[in-house]
């Protein structure tokens, strides 16, 4: 069974841009969700979502928003970049109801110049 | 009060030796605990998790200490090898959702 596949794994963006990462969970998997990898700050969650609505949402500005469509697949979108917004973008799918395992995938590596 | 706070932030440890990574929560709410494993370049992959009915859950050589009055828990890695060397994150949840509030890590090197 593939697991979560994210792209792109790298990408380098300037300030005042925005991006867009893409996730595509483990088949069968209903639950996507994001989190920002920093040094020092650990894992922190942006957003969950389950059948295209999102359930929960981390403590970032509305400059980080996401979407989930009916095959599972999510996207999130960062606009106006700005330097601290460089991080490990990873995204994490659940098989059933929580709380369960999150199977993380390798993440996408953001660089804001 | 959403906080989990993670020690020590790095760890060095002889081949044989027990690693000991320590988490404290203040949310009373919290009731799953899991601790997840990172390699270099991987997301992170579940180690092993408690509930805070359980005092302890081992699994092989990782064994989860779960003390609820004092509201902490701690990941204890028996016999570390060199291949343990990875980052370590504890994490609570809140029930009914896959919110998870996550310790900062710990970075574990097993010396050889």
């Amino acid at each position: 069974k593939a697991g979560v596949t994210q792209t792109p794994r790298y990408l380098i963006k300037t300030r005042g841009q925005q991006v867009t990462l893409s996730c595509s969970p483990i088949s069968g998997h209903r639950s996507v969700s994001w989190y920002q990898q920093t040094p020092g700050q650990g894992l922190q969650f942006l957003f969950e979502y389950f059948s295209e609505t999102q359930r929960n949402k981390g403590n970032f500005p509305g400059r980080f928003s996401g979407r989930q469509f009916s095959n599972s697949r999510s996207e999130m979108n960062v606009s106006t970049l700005e330097l601290g917004d460089s991080a490990l973008y990873l995204c994490a799918s659940s098989p059933r109801t929580p709380p369960g395992e999150l199977f993380f995938g390798e993440g996408s590596r953001l660089t804001v110049l | 009060q959403q906080q989990v706070k993670q020690s020590p932030q790095s760890l060095i440890v002889q081949k044989g030796g027990i690693s000991i990574i320590n988490c404290a929560y203040e949310n009373t709410a919290f009731d799953y605990f899991p601790w997840y494993q990172q390699f270099p370049g991987k997301g992170p992959a579940l180690l092993i998790a408690i509930r805070p009915d359980v005092s302890e859950k081992k699994e092989g050589r990782f064994t989860i200490s779960f003390n609820k009055s004092a509201k902490q828990f701690s990941l204890h890695i028996m016999d570390s090898q060199p291949g343990d060397s990875a980052t370590y994150f504890c994490a609570a949840n809140l029930g009914g959702t896959y919110k998870y509030i996550f310790g900062t890590g710990t970075r574990l090197k097993v010396l050889a």
